[in-house]
């Protein structure tokens, strides 16, 4: 199993394009959510997906819109990249008894 | 919301030294889990532990929930054991209740 896999691994962007961020998981995990962590800190919530079909806000949302393709898929959209989005995002599961959650490797972004 | 303190913020150990990290938080735990970034910045899974304790080699924890704290112990350290140990719970600050609010962390150094 490959558990959460995230595309691309690293980006770099100008100000003002769009990208969008994908993640996988092979877990069978009802739950997705996308993360991001700025230098020197924890990793803050974005949003995440309870099961397919859904989407919530997390603590750090604007700017930001996601998709839950299917109950593997769960994408994270920057249409117009700031530079306080220069972060790196990481992209997690959850499932199981005790709904732990198991995360991706991470996609470093930069915006010039 | 939840709020998460870790201490020490940084810590350096000669290698075989053992080391006790503390996180406290400020609501009831009903999901705690410990991680421990690595240098390349992978997110690896210690500890789901809302309470009781568990061991895992050389690496144990502890959670006394009534008294809302978390301990992580690390003995006879290794360099590999360098790196960010975070620890986390379920719910955030924007009030959902399926993420994690993550401490900012504990900043390891082993030296040889």
């Amino acid at each position: 199993n490959a558990g959460v896999t995230q595309t691309p691994k690293f980006q770099v962007l100008k100000t003002g394009q769009s990208m969008t961020l994908q993640c996988a998981q092979d877990m069978n995990h009802n739950s997705m959510y996308w993360y991001r962590q700025d230098p020197g800190m924890g990793l803050r919530l974005i949003y995440y997906s309870a099961s397919e079909g859904t989407t919530d806000k997390g603590e750090v949302p604007n700017g930001y819109n996601v998709s839950r393709l299917n109950k593997r898929e769960f994408s994270l959209r920057l249409e117009s990249a700031a530079p306080s989005q220069t972060s790196v995002y990481f992209c997690a599961s959850s499932g199981g008894p005790h709904n732990e959650q198991f995360f991706g490797p991470g996609t470093r972004l930069t915006v010039l | 919301g939840i709020q998460v303190e870790q201490s020490p913020p940084d810590l350096i150990l000669q290698e075989g030294a053992n080391s006790t990290l503390r996180c406290n938080f400020s609501d009831s735990v009903n999901n705690l889990q410990w991680f421990h970034q690595n240098p390349w910045g992978q997110l690896i899974n210690l500890f789901y532990i809302p309470s009781g304790t568990k061991q895992n080699g050389r690496l144990s924890a502890t959670t006394v929930a009534t008294e809302r704290y978390s301990l992580l112990y690390i003995s006879s350290s290794q360099t590999t054991d360098s790196g960010v140990y975070f620890c986390a719970l379920r719910g955030y600050s924007g009030g959902g209740a399926d993420g994690l609010t993550f401490g900012k962390g504990t900043h390891l150094i082993i030296q040889p």
